[in-house]
């Protein structure tokens, strides 16, 4: 999606090691977010920014932090991976307002 | 009160008929309402939206129509086509907070 990009697009890990997820945006926007995405559950806010180091806990963080060092990055982090999180993570941007932009997402699975 | 309630979970439709998806809200400060589309291994995409001082919006085949007194919005799509095979989900934010999303609606139109 244009200004907006996840890495990796897959990843396979073991239960119990570290994860992050990167996601990079080119448009300057103020706000970013995680979304995790579940069959029956939809789109689940995990946590989102609202600026450089200034972010904040959604409906399921439990497992998971972030970090906003820089406007064009969101780094999300599974300090402890477990299978329950196995899932497709969307980052998302707004410049605030309304509508969101979306990236292509990352397969996470974790065994 | 928080929720967006979304309805059917799956729907299939022949080609040239009008699918109809449901969602329903309880917050009343709620003052945006978009719907986004998402095909297989994309993000969402904003597919159309609108605000609570209007009854309906169309863009091309697509229409919302909302009732504010009932807190319900719904998403019509005329002449439908395999190529609006996706899924659709409603959402719902105050202003320029954080979004909440239905739980989706897997639409499969038959050729």
């Amino acid at each position: 999606d244009a200004g907006i990009t996840q890495s990796p697009r897959h990843k396979v890990t073991e239960t119990g090691t570290p994860v992050t997820l990167r996601c990079h945006q080119t448009e300057n926007h103020r706000y970013m977010y995680w979304y995790r995405q579940d069959p029956g559950h939809g789109l689940r806010l995990i946590h989102y920014s609202y600026g450089v180091k200034d972010t904040d806990k959604g409906e399921v963080s439990d497992g998971y932090s972030v970090s906003r060092s820089k406007t064009e990055d969101f780094l999300l982090t599974l300090e402890s991976a477990t299978s329950s999180q196995t899932s497709v993570y969307f980052c998302a941007i707004t410049p605030g307002g309304y509508g969101y932009t979306f990236g292509s997402g990352t397969r996470l699975t974790v065994v | 009160q928080q929720q967006v309630k979304q309805s059917p979970q799956s729907l299939i439709v022949q080609k040239g008929g009008i699918p109809i998806i449901n969602c329903a809200y309880e917050n009343t400060a709620f003052d945006y309402f978009p719907w986004y589309q998402q095909f297989p291994g994309k993000g969402p995409a904003l597919l159309i939206a609108i605000r609570p001082d209007v009854s309906e919006k169309k863009e091309g085949r697509f229409t919302i129509s909302f009732n504010k007194s009932a807190k319900q919005f719904s998403l019509h799509i005329m002449d439908s086509q395999p190529g609006d095979s996706a899924t659709y989900f409603c959402a719902a934010s105050i202003r320029d907070d954080k979004i909440i999303f239905g739980k989706g609606t897997r639409l499969h139109i038959l050729p």
